[in-house]
């Protein structure tokens, strides 16, 4: 059972690039979600999708993209990357229900020059 | 608006030591309580958490917390702590209505000593 799984682990960028970070899970979870982590900021939402075709915004949205076009994929897109989009990103997946456990992938190490 | 406390950016014990590490929230409504630990280069799992009944809630690895409504607290303990509890750990909060939207404090990197 591969749970939440992410891809790059790491990538560098130059500003002004543009990537997708992938995240799929394989728990048939409705809800899904992307944070980034800072050093001493904890996880911010960045984008969240309670399922396929749906999708909003979370506490820091801007510069982000994000689609659900099926159950288990749920991408994030960076469109012109900046140096303050440095951080390290996590997927997370659960099933709806707010006291329902969060499953989160390994992260993507993401440095922007 | 809803927001999460930890007290202490890094807390150090020695091995065998008891564990404290505290969490605090802010909400109009009653929340549903979570603790997740991180190890390094790792994402996070679930150790505990509170949504409705009993107010001392164990979880995984000797860890328990206590929702204390009074207080806004759920702080995190462990009466021994071990050289494998060494990681970062993050208090969050979600609510009735927010598709599990996690609120997340700033977290508390463990450090344990021998």
């Amino acid at each position: 059972n591969a749970g939440v799984t992410q891809t790059p682990k790491f990538q560098v960028l130059k500003t002004g690039q543009s990537m997708t970070l992938q995240c799929a899970q394989d728990m048939n979870h409705e809800y899904m979600s992307w944070y980034r982590q800072d050093p001493g900021m904890g996880l911010r939402l960045i984008h969240y999708s309670v399922g396929a075709g749906i999708t909003d915004q979370g506490e820091v949205p801007n510069g982000y993209n994000v689609s659900r076009s099926t159950t288990e994929d749920f991408p994030l897109r960076l469109l012109s990357a900046a140096p303050s989009q440095t951080s390290v990103y996590f997927c997370a997946s659960s099933s709806t229900g707010v006291n329902t456990e969060a499953f989160f992938g390994q992260g993507t190490r993401l440095t922007v020059v | 608006a809803q927001s999460v406390t930890q007290l202490g950016s890094h807390v150090s014990v020695s091995e065998g030591a008891l564990v404290l590490l505290r969490c605090n929230y802010s909400s109009s409504v009653p929340p549903y309580l979570f603790w997740y630990v991180q190890y390094p280069n790792q994402g996070l799992q679930l150790l505990l958490k509170y949504t409705t009944g009993a107010t001392l809630v164990k979880g995984i690895n000797g860890f328990e917390a206590e929702f204390k409504k009074s207080e806004t607290s759920f702080h995190l303990t462990k009466p021994s702590a071990h050289m494998s509890d060494a990681a970062e750990y993050f208090c969050a909060v979600s609510f009735s209505g927010g598709y599990n939207k996690l609120i997340f404090g700033a977290g508390t990197r463990l450090a344990v000593h021998p």
